[in-house]
């Protein structure tokens, strides 16, 4: 079965530190990925996407990931994290019509 | 420019009742989708659309029906609602075909069925 793990339910980093939040994949054929982050009581905004080329892709603020295909990973990381950065955050592959989306990891970042 | 918006905000259902989710974009996007949110299970997909008059199934379609009448509306229906449906519900919508589009999201309808 097609599925997307994020296998920590929370991650937490002192602010100031650089940060990292993981995703891994099990899709047939070559998935697009992308990272969505949900602040409270809101919907779910975009951050970034892998399609192809670079390994590692940048997105809004101050995010980037990077595209592992021997692992099937998607990691999502931060060189200095901001209190402002705490939040819900979301990996998603997508193929053909289908979308799966991880089951979200918390990220706290502690002032 | 609003975006993608849904209506009502909040809703409180007894066991059996039924009502009517909108979700209305303004994007001209072809694709729009209704998913679930609930503790521990991240997003499920209960049912998408391609374009106006198509619906398909997604991964929890039960209990739920749509309707994509016009372009910028994905209505989503509970006949009969039960305490399972329960959830937080997000509609999206995205442009074209070519699924390495990201999708926008509604701000969410939060349904307590009793």
């Amino acid at each position: 079965a097609q599925s997307v793990a994020q296998p920590e339910d929370q991650v937490n980093v002192a602010e100031g530190n650089p940060l990292t939040v993981k995703c891994t994949y099990s899709v047939s054929g070559n998935p697009y990925l992308f990272w969505y982050v949900q602040y409270p009581n809101r919907g779910l905004q975009f951050l970034l996407k892998y399609i192809t080329g670079d390994n590692l892709v940048k997105g809004s603020y101050g995010f980037e990931a990077e595209f592992n295909k021997s692992q099937t990973s998607f990691h999502l990381k931060k060189p200095s994290a901001l209190v402002s950065d705490s939040a819900l955050y979301f990996c998603a592959a997508t193929w053909g019509d289908k979308i799966i989306f991880g089951k979200g990891t918390r990220l706290h970042i502690l002032p | 420019n609003a975006g993608v918006t849904q209506t009502p905000k909040f809703r409180v259902l007894k066991t059996g009742q039924s009502m009517t989710l909108l979700c209305a974009q303004d994007m001209n996007h072809e694709y729009m989708y209704w998913y679930r949110q609930d503790p521990g299970m991240g997003l499920r997909l209960i049912h998408y659309s391609v374009g106006e008059g198509t619906t398909a199934k997604g991964e929890v379609p039960d209990g739920y029906n749509v309707s994509r009448l016009k372009k910028q509306n994905f209505l989503l229906g509970l006949e009969s609602a039960a305490p399972s449906q329960t959830s937080v519900y997000f509609c999206a919508s995205r442009n074209l075909q070519g699924s390495f589009h990201e999708q926008y999201f509604g701000p969410g309808t939060r349904l307590t069925v009793t």
